[in-house]
């Protein structure tokens, strides 16, 4: 089983839509939890962290489920701009230990 | 202030040559990290530093690659030689050392493509 499991995608949505992407991490112990943004050709850049209690950001909502192991990403009133691959990333410890991705979900907003 | 930087953005290098890829870190970051996403692979890690030591090398994939950090301040990825396998996007990343939130936050340089013919 993979340490970070998302579905690929990809989401084709229009303008003004909600989307929601999940992910799922197999180790009980991880202690942060993130949501990265990629561009075509691009590094990976923070788009929030995600906490216990749920954040949001704008447009942008990330839930953390630790029972269930599961972490969450709403954006709403997508834009053309929001096109992407958004990467679940975990990291084991809350110290300074590498980060774990997973493979991303590709987004395309559409007009 | 600069971020993440790499060197070279892309290299094409034919099998059993060696290729040298560099990273200068945000300054004042003493985490610096290395990853590799292969195609149609998840971004993996490759190793840490904490400033001129190597914390974690346990993703390194053989003893082809050899990273430094001499200084505590720029650092060097070798492959020598390579294979077409080695074929992929490089990417390195830097934090500060945790004494705050700040440590969590890792920030990424462009890459570098490395294609192995």
């Amino acid at each position: 089983r993979k340490e970070v499991e998302q579905d690929p995608g990809p989401f084709n949505v229009p303008e003004g839509a909600t989307v929601a992407f999940n992910c799922t991490y197999s180790n009980s112990a991880s202690q942060s939890f993130f949501w990265y943004r990629q561009d075509c050709r691009k590094e990976p850049k923070l788009l929030m962290s995600v906490y216990s209690s749920g954040n949001e950001d704008g447009r942008f909502t990330a839930q953390l489920n630790r029972a269930s192991q599961y972490i969450s990403l709403l954006i709403r009133d997508s834009k053309l701009s929001d096109s992407a691959t958004y990467l679940c990333v975990v990291n084991m410890n809350s110290g300074n230990t590498p980060l774990v991705f997973g493979k991303g979900t590709r987004l395309s907003v559409i007009a | 202030e600069a971020g993440v930087t790499q060197f070279p953005s892309h290299s094409v290098i034919e099998k059993g040559q060696t290729v040298t890829l560099r990273c200068d870190p945000i300054s004042g970051h003493d985490n610096l990290y290395w990853y590799r996403r292969v195609m149609g692979k998840e971004i993996k890690f490759l190793l840490h530093f904490v400033k001129e030591s190597k914390q974690d090398e346990s993703g390194m994939p053989n003893n082809r690659f050899l990273a430094e950090r001499t200084g505590g301040t720029y650092s060097t990825l070798k492959v020598q030689p390579a294979e077409l396998e080695d074929s992929g996007v490089y990417f390195c990343a830097s934090s500060q050392l945790l004494g705050g939130r700040q440590g969590l936050v890792a920030f990424f340089g462009q890459g570098t493509r490395l294609t192995v013919v």
